[in-house]
């Protein structure tokens, strides 16, 4: 089955610095991946997917990925963080044994410090 | 509906009851979902239903958890003689049937067994 490992649970960044938010997948089968976003008490928002195509995604606010399937990362970024950007962010593979159903990560929070 | 409904927002009881949380899919969404977030934790997957195929259980954690839809509609998930260790958010989800669809999250039902 396919799999996600986001590396950091935590992660803390000043205002307006780079966020880089680590992914890396293990499929056998191309994967399609996505990026979720969870606000404090508030359910998970899709930030961005990948299926195929172009490897450099473009998602909300401002996020961006890139699929690497040299490295099996797919990688977060955000050129400058803003406050409102802390959250907890999963990234998560289709576990195709199990129909279109995703498989998590753990998660990574944000904090963004002033 | 405009998004997925899961009801009730947030149930306490008592350990050894039974409880029912209740999701609404998006109309027209063929695939429904559940996962299971314990806190500080990422999400688990539980059950998945897709159209009238029988549902892929995998997921789910002991026989005190079942969960049913009927056809394209309304899905229940059921705990039996609850645990402490149930408590959680139980989130559902629903999309369209093909790949790399985006599956849309419900904001849970904030389950405490005390």
């Amino acid at each position: 089955a396919q799999s996600v490992t986001q590396l950091g649970s935590h992660v803390s960044v000043s205002e307006g610095a780079l966020v880089l938010l680590r992914c890396n997948y293990s499929s056998s089968v191309p994967p399609y991946l996505f990026w979720y976003v969870q606000y404090p008490n508030q359910g998970l928002q899709l930030l961005l997917k990948y299926t195929t195509g172009a490897t450099l995604v473009k998602g909300i606010n401002g996020f961006e990925a890139e699929f690497k399937k040299s490295e099996t990362s797919f990688h977060l970024t955000k050129p400058s963080a803003h406050m409102s950007d802390a959250a907890e962010y999963f990234c998560a593979v289709i576990n195709s044994n199990s129909g279109y159903a995703l498989n998590f990560g753990k998660g990574t929070s944000l904090l963004v410090t002033p | 509906g405009a998004g997925v409904s899961q009801s009730p927002s947030n149930k306490v009881t008592e350990k050894g009851k039974d409880v029912e949380l209740r999701c609404d899919p998006i109309s027209g969404h063929t695939a429904l979902y559940w996962y299971r977030q314990r806190l500080g934790q990422g999400l688990e997957f539980l059950i998945y239903f897709q159209g009238n195929s029988a549902p892929d259980k995998s997921g789910l954690p002991s026989d005190r958890f079942s969960a049913e839809r009927t056809g394209e509609s309304v899905s229940t998930l059921t705990i039996q003689r609850t645990q402490q260790e149930d408590s959680a958010v139980y989130l559902c989800a629903s999309s369209l049937i093909k790949g790399g669809n985006t599956i849309y999250f419900g904001e849970g039902s904030w389950l405490t067994v005390v």
